[in-house]
């Protein structure tokens, strides 16, 4: 059974300050890491999708890195807002096996 | 372009009964992906189809099946309701895996 990780289960920030969080899954098998927001009563928003060793992708404020080998992907957020509110999700695609997500940051930016 | 559109919305059903839900992706998709989410476990995946096709599945018992037709539109059966089936249950269409997943607002079950 995949077991994929994140940490901090909860985070609280003020405005303006920068944060990480981490995904951790097994290497074995990787086929992709997915990273998803979501706001309370809405639906979870693709935020990256990352394939490669030493993959970095950005959107705005928000960037992703991914290490395949060691198993584990970070999720930086820049000059946090309110509106970063959310619990950010991270899913391993196991392909042809499974989908993983984990339990989920819970990101609270407070003014 | 219109999105991930999920019917229906809110469902009430009673222990033993079946129900199915729809779910249509957005145009061009071929795949589909269900989700489950209950608070005590998260978001869980169901199963994928790609061009009708059941291509990958998550640890549900039989119960849940599914199906995809032509035109990439999918539904998704829960046979003999139990009480625990009671959760939202979400739809992603993509491109393909390895492509970002546009999810749906979700279908609402709860069993009595």
């Amino acid at each position: 059974i995949l077991n994929v990780e994140q940490s901090p289960q909860s985070l609280h920030v003020q405005e303006g300050d920068s944060t990480n969080f981490t995904c951790s899954f097994p290497s074995s098998n990787f086929y992709a890491l997915h990273w998803y927001r979501w706001e309370t009563a809405k639906s979870p928003e693709a935020l990256f999708v990352m394939t490669l060793n030493g993959d970095e992708k950005k959107k705005g404020r928000i960037s992703a890195t991914l290490n395949t080998k060691e198993g584990y992907s970070y999720l930086y957020i820049k000059g946090s807002q309110p509106e970063d509110s959310a619990t950010y999700l991270c899913a391993m695609d196991n392909y042809g096996q499974n989908f993983v997500f984990g339990p989920g940051t819970r990101l609270s930016v407070l003014p | 372009k219109a999105g991930v559109t999920q019917t229906p919305r809110y469902l009430i059903k009673t222990r033993g009964q079946q129900v199915t839900l729809s779910c249509s992706p957005i145009s061009g998709h071929r795949s589909v992906s269900w989700y489950q989410q209950t608070p005590g476990q998260g978001l869980q995946f169901l199963f994928e189809y790609f061009s009708e096709t059941q291509r990958n599945k998550g640890n549900f018992p039989g119960r849940f099946s599914g199906r995809q037709f032509s035109n990439s539109r999918s539904e998704m059966n829960v046979s003999t309701l139990e009480l625990g089936d009671s959760a939202l249950y979400l739809c992603a269409s993509s491109l393909d895996s390895k492509y970002e997943q546009y999810f749906g607002p979700g279908t609402r079950l709860t069993v009595t």
